[in-house]
């Protein structure tokens, strides 16, 4: 009940085209939804992130569509540039504990590559 | 946001032997977090380490294993000890800022148990 699970492990777009990527999840009790793009050698990096009552977010080229009856959210990347080419996490929040603290339950990731 | 450096960023190390990973932030933060990312996989939470108390381990990890400090809001520690060729990883150091929902990552420590 803690997964997330992320499809499709990898992808390949041409340059121009639309990158989607999308995780589903089971524990209603998820509170946040963020996505994380990760670099070969690099730390995951904060992209983009949804909250359970928006139903879509967009910044830039980047969008997340959230669908709460469905339980799924998805990454859409528009106008995809070979610079975006690296390993894509989904990921959702729990708060849990006397701590009251979120931890993030990560999604098995989806390797971009964007074809120029 | 914060800024996080971990030290060291790879170490080849024998197995049987004990690795200490830190990570600085450049700020002040309440709750450190602990990763593991194994070869090609997504990234599973070791532990929660608060300062000025015991860390909280996720199920699979335990202290004898991954013993944590935590002696300051922005320093911690993380120790792999006798290690085996299976804890061959990227350990990461995570922060959260923001309030509840930001949460940012060190580059990570790459290690290779022979």
């Amino acid at each position: 009940q803690q997964q997330v699970k992320q499809s499709p492990q990898s992808l390949i777009v041409q340059k121009g085209g639309i990158s989607i990527i999308n995780c589903a999840y089971e524990n209603t009790a998820f509170d946040y939804f963020p996505w994380y793009q990760q670099f070969p050698g690099k730390g995951p990096a904060l992209l983009i992130a949804i909250r359970p009552d928006v139903s879509e977010k967009k910044e830039g080229r980047f969008t997340i569509s959230f669908n709460k009856s469905a339980k799924q959210f998805s990454l859409h990347i528009m106008d995809s540039q070979p610079g975006d080419s690296a390993t894509y996490f989904c990921a959702a929040s729990i708060r849990g504990g006397s701590s009251n603290t979120g931890k993030l339950i990560f999604g098995q990731g989806t390797t971009l590559q964007v074809k120029p | 946001s914060a800024v996080i450096s971990q030290k060291p960023s790879r170490d080849i190390c024998q197995r049987g032997t004990s690795l200490t990973i830190q990570c600085q932030v450049d700020s002040q933060v309440t709750m450190m977090f602990w990763y593991r990312q194994q070869p090609g996989q997504s990234l599973t939470l070791i532990a929660t380490a608060n300062q000025g108390s015991e860390a909280t381990y996720e199920s699979g990890f335990v202290i004898d294993k991954f013993p944590i400090s935590r002696p300051n809001l922005t320093f911690s520690t993380l120790t792999v000890s006798n290690m085996s060729p299976e804890d061959s990883s990227i350990y990461l150091c995570s922060v959260e800022y923001l309030g509840p929902y930001g949460y940012t990552f060190g580059s990570g420590t790459r290690l290779t148990v022979v």
